[in-house]
């Protein structure tokens, strides 16, 4: 089943503690990018990567860092959370120009 | 101005109803757009695709006015399955999608 697969669903974190959330595709999506979704300011972009070993920042990038090692995973990482970072994030992929883009379930973190 | 914008809601709608989102973009050099649907603490999914000579998928019509930078969705005999949020979303650059906040619908029966 062709799948974008984030993990953990949910994580309650305290300040300063760093994280790693993780994001495997198994589409060989060149395409894969993070969001995060808060209420009120929509789905804004992170991080995105255009092929392995190629990344760019999105809208709201401070605090985050990402690395695409390999094609199919692309983890989102906070050296050192802060209360501001609480929010539903999600990772998509795609496969080229104009095409569906394919969501995770979704990842809640909550930072204490 | 914003990217994208969209109505937030919430549209409140009784079964059988037909009713209509509206969204407009910026930036005159788009070349994809979108709607998603997204139910509540879930994640997006494709709604379907816009193209400019509009395009229907059983209940749902997609139009698009690139003259006035609009894109609408219309959605016949509503059901309560319909309730979502849905996202405008448009393409600008080679990669970069850009999501409009959403609109919420509520179906009441």
């Amino acid at each position: 089943e062709a799948q974008v697969t984030q993990n953990p669903r949910y994580l309650i974190t305290v300040t300063g503690k760093k994280l790693t959330v993780t994001c495997s595709q198994n589409m060989n999506h060149e395409y894969m990018s993070w969001y995060r979704q808060d209420p009120g300011l929509g789905l804004r972009q992170i991080y995105y990567s255009m092929n392995v070993e190629v990344t760019d920042k999105g809208d709201v990038p401070e605090g985050y860092k990402v690395s695409r090692k390999e094609k199919r995973n692309f983890p989102l990482i906070l050296e050192s959370p802060s209360p501001n970072q609480t929010s539903l994030y999600f990772c998509a992929s795609r496969l080229f120009l104009g095409t569906e883009a394919f969501f995770g379930q979704g990842t809640r973190l909550t930072v204490v | 101005r914003k990217e994208v914008e969209q109505d937030p809601g919430p549209f409140n709608v009784p079964e059988g109803a037909t009713v209509a989102f509206n969204c407009t973009y910026s930036n005159s050099a788009s070349q994809s757009f979108f709607w998603y649907r997204q139910d509540c603490r879930k994640e997006p999914k494709l709604l379907m695709s816009v193209y400019s000579s509009g395009n229907e998928d059983g209940r749902f019509t997609a139009q698009l006015n690139r003259a006035s930078q609009y894109i609408s969705l219309l959605i016949r005999d509503s059901k309560l399955s319909d309730s979502a949020t849905y996202l405008c979303v448009v393409r600008l650059g080679s990669y970069q999608l850009t999501f409009g906040k959403g609109t919420k619908l509520s179906v009441i029966p």
